[in-house]
């Protein structure tokens, strides 16, 4: 069974520093991708970053960067230069190409940044 | 560019009562899926599609019924609700395959007194 596991229920960053939100995931598939979303606390769900299971390089987009370890089975997400306004929830989300129209998220991380 | 559009944004219901939460959206995605997120919690799936006239299960699909006929619209079915279904209702779509992001209604909050 495919699962994501996120061990973080909350982080503290301070303003201008980076920060790092764990996911590991599980799963037999070969093919998959793993998504990041951002959710502020106005509740709506706001993509981030994507990486693809046969990307060599790892994802960036703008301040978001993904660490993508695949033996290990983990994908981080790097926030750099954080933000008031990414204080937010943030989830990561799987899916497989065997079952490509059903995604996995795991529990989440609250990210409070500190001014 | 409406993108995916829920309604309703609030709803309070009474134990036992039926009602239907509607998702429509105008980007021609093929995939759309219906998520519950209670309180400090993750999205979880209740039902999902990937066409018209194609849906099927997810985590959480028990006292929910969906119908797809159109590649519009996915509307999501309390057929008698409960106390437990009160939570926050997500409706989401994307292009086809597993590479495709999702793209998300502003939710429904509803609450079953």
């Amino acid at each position: 069974a495919q699962k994501i596991t996120q061990t973080q229920p909350g982080m503290f960053v301070q303003e201008k520093e980076a920060v790092t939100l764990d996911c590991t995931y599980d799963t037999s598939d070969q093919s998959y991708g793993l998504f990041w979303y951002k959710q502020p606390s106005s509740g709506e769900m706001i993509f981030l970053i994507y990486q693809g299971s046969y990307d060599e390089q790892n994802a960036t987009e703008g301040r978001y960067s993904l660490n993508f370890q695949k033996a290990r089975k983990s994908a981080n997400l790097v926030i750099s230069a954080s933000q008031l306004g990414d204080s937010a929830m943030y989830f990561c989300a799987m899916r497989f190409n065997t079952n490509a129209g059903k995604s996995t998220f795991g529990d989440g991380t609250t990210l409070t940044v500190k001014p | 560019n409406a993108g995916v559009t829920q309604t309703p944004k609030f709803q309070v219901l009474k134990t036992g009562q039926s009602m239907t939460l509607q998702c429509a959206q105008d980007m021609n995605h093929e995939y759309m899926s219906w998520y519950r997120q209670d309180p400090g919690m993750g999205l979880r799936l209740i039902h999902y599609s990937v066409g018209a006239g194609i849906t099927d299960q997810g985590e959480v699909p028990n006292g929910y019924n969906v119908s797809r006929s159109t590649t519009e619209d996915f509307p999501l079915r309390l057929l008698s609700a409960a106390p437990s279904q009160t939570s926050v209702y997500f409706c989401a779509s994307s292009l086809q395959g597993y590479n495709q992001p999702q793209h998300f209604g502003d939710g429904t909050r509803l609450s079953i007194l």
